[in-house]
């Protein structure tokens, strides 16, 4: 069964380096997001991506975050210089083209930030 | 706003004991309700989803009907194995045009012993 997945499955780096999270989503999927989960707290909403443009960001994703598709399978979240407070589990979906509710989510990468 | 709102966890139950998670959420118009599992060290899964009012959404046992009058989507499986032990989230998608963004509960924690 085709499956999203997210590479490194853990990151470690200090605060103010730059971090770039992988995701290869399923490949006949169009539609592409981001979440994040800090420990304990709820999956929250980062980003999603269509047609190789941001379709809807949350608060969350300030100018610190960007998001790519450099090829046709890989699906990029950068986060330019990380703080502390972005030290989260972050997970990649994607959906197919007409049904974007149901989302098909990566096993997550653990981010921590010292 | 929207908002999804669980029972607080963790939940530990007996090997074929009944099983309730409370999941009550808040949003505009008529969200779609999702159920998903994240079984350690693995992604979040699609367990079930119902898309309209009074549908009943079922997986491996799992059942959760949607109802509007309370707001409610809880999950029930009637007989817990050991391997239902994970943690599961309830969400909702926003519906509006354009919008595929999930808003999660914080998750509840099933431990299942034998």
């Amino acid at each position: 069964e085709p499956e999203v997945t997210q590479t490194p499955s853990h990151q470690v780096t200090q605060m103010g380096q730059e971090v770039i999270l992988r995701c290869v989503p399923i490949s006949n999927h169009l539609y592409f997001y981001w979440y994040r989960q800090i420990l304990g707290q709820k999956v929250e909403f980062l980003v999603s991506f269509y047609n190789n443009e941001i379709s809807e960001k949350s608060e969350i994703f300030d100018d610190q975050f960007s998001v790519e598709r450099p090829d046709g399978s890989n699906f990029t979240l950068k986060i330019r210089s990380t703080k502390l407070e972005d030290s989260a589990m972050y997970f990649c979906a994607s959906s197919e083209p007409g049904k974007g509710e149901t989302q098909y989510f990566g096993p997550g990468t653990r981010l921590l930030v010292l | 706003g929207n908002s999804v709102t669980q029972m607080e966890g963790p939940v530990t139950l007996s090997e074929e004991a009944f099983l309730t998670i409370n999941c009550t959420y808040t949003a505009t118009g008529y969200p779609s309700l999702f159920w998903y599992v994240q079984y350690p060290g693995e992604g979040l899964q699609l367990l079930l989803k119902a898309t309209k009012a009074d549908d009943k959404g079922s997986n491996k046992g799992f059942e959760a009907t949607y109802r509007k009058e309370t707001t409610s989507f809880h999950l029930e499986k009637g007989s817990v194995q050991v391997s239902d032990s994970a943690v599961y989230f309830c969400a909702h998608h926003r519906s509006g045009a354009g919008s595929y963004q999930l808003t999660f509960g914080k998750g509840t924690k099933l431990s299942v012993i034998p």
